[in-house]
């Protein structure tokens, strides 16, 4: 029961330019959305989240938009760089529910 | 702050052995969570432990179990080895708080031959 979907596989990008990673979720219940960098050999890293309270969060070079009446939310990288280069994952669960639903991952390579 | 550590980092097993692999979370954390991840899936979600008691529970086989300790420290075991158990396994702490990211450990990498 894919609940979490990421369909893009793989994502190539110019280094200074915008990566957009995208995702969908089925189950309206989500609150808490998530995403995370996962280097080979390495366990994820967490990078950003958002809560179903609010449409934007921003991090940095990073910012995550979530549109609920889409369920859909996505993640802004800006400017990209080579050492964001990864697999990158988003999760996502239900209020005081601590089990995470993730996505299959989008690798994203980042040109120099 | 060290990270979540989890030992081994890899290990090679034959087909109806069992295995038991160990977490560590961070300090502090009180809530420990395990995940399967095979080639081309997600995350899949196993199980969670918090105050030693079993709070959620993934779709896996009875074959998968875990415990954990009073100082948070966590096992996980699989019973009767299967070639399709061959994963990167891993843990992930938190303090279970409302919007709490899970930490990831680095995984341990089972093989099943």
């Amino acid at each position: 029961d894919q609940q979490v979907k990421q369909n893009s596989p793989s994502l190539s990008v110019q280094e200074g330019r915008i990566s957009i990673l995208n995702c969908d979720y089925t189950n309206s219940m989500f609150d808490y959305f998530l995403w995370y960098k996962k280097y080979p050999a390495e366990g994820p890293t967490f990078l950003i989240s958002i809560s179903s309270i609010k449409d934007k969060n921003e991090d940095g070079r990073f910012t995550v938009f979530l549109n609920k009446s889409a369920k859909h939310l996505s993640l802004h990288i800006v400017p990209s760089q080579p050492g964001d280069s990864a697999v990158y994952f988003c999760a996502a669960s239900r209020y005081n529910f601590n089990k995470f639903y993730f996505g299959s991952g989008t690798k994203l390579n980042v040109k120099p | 702050k060290a990270g979540v550590t989890q030992t081994p980092r890899y290990l090679i097993k034959t087909r109806g052995q069992q295995v038991t692999l160990s977490c560590s979370p961070i300090s502090g954390h009180r809530s420990v969570s395990w995940y399967q991840q095979t080639p081309g899936q997600g995350l899949q979600f196993l199980f969670e432990y918090f105050s030693e008691t079993q709070r959620n529970k993934g779709n896996f086989p009875g074959r998968f179990s875990g415990r954990q300790f009073s100082n948070s420290r966590s096992e996980m075991n699989v019973s009767t080895l299967e070639l399709g158990d061959s994963a990167l396994y891993l843990c992930a702490s938190s303090v279970r708080g409302f919007n709490s990211p899970l930490h990831f450990g680095n995984g341990t990498r089972l093989t099943v031959t």
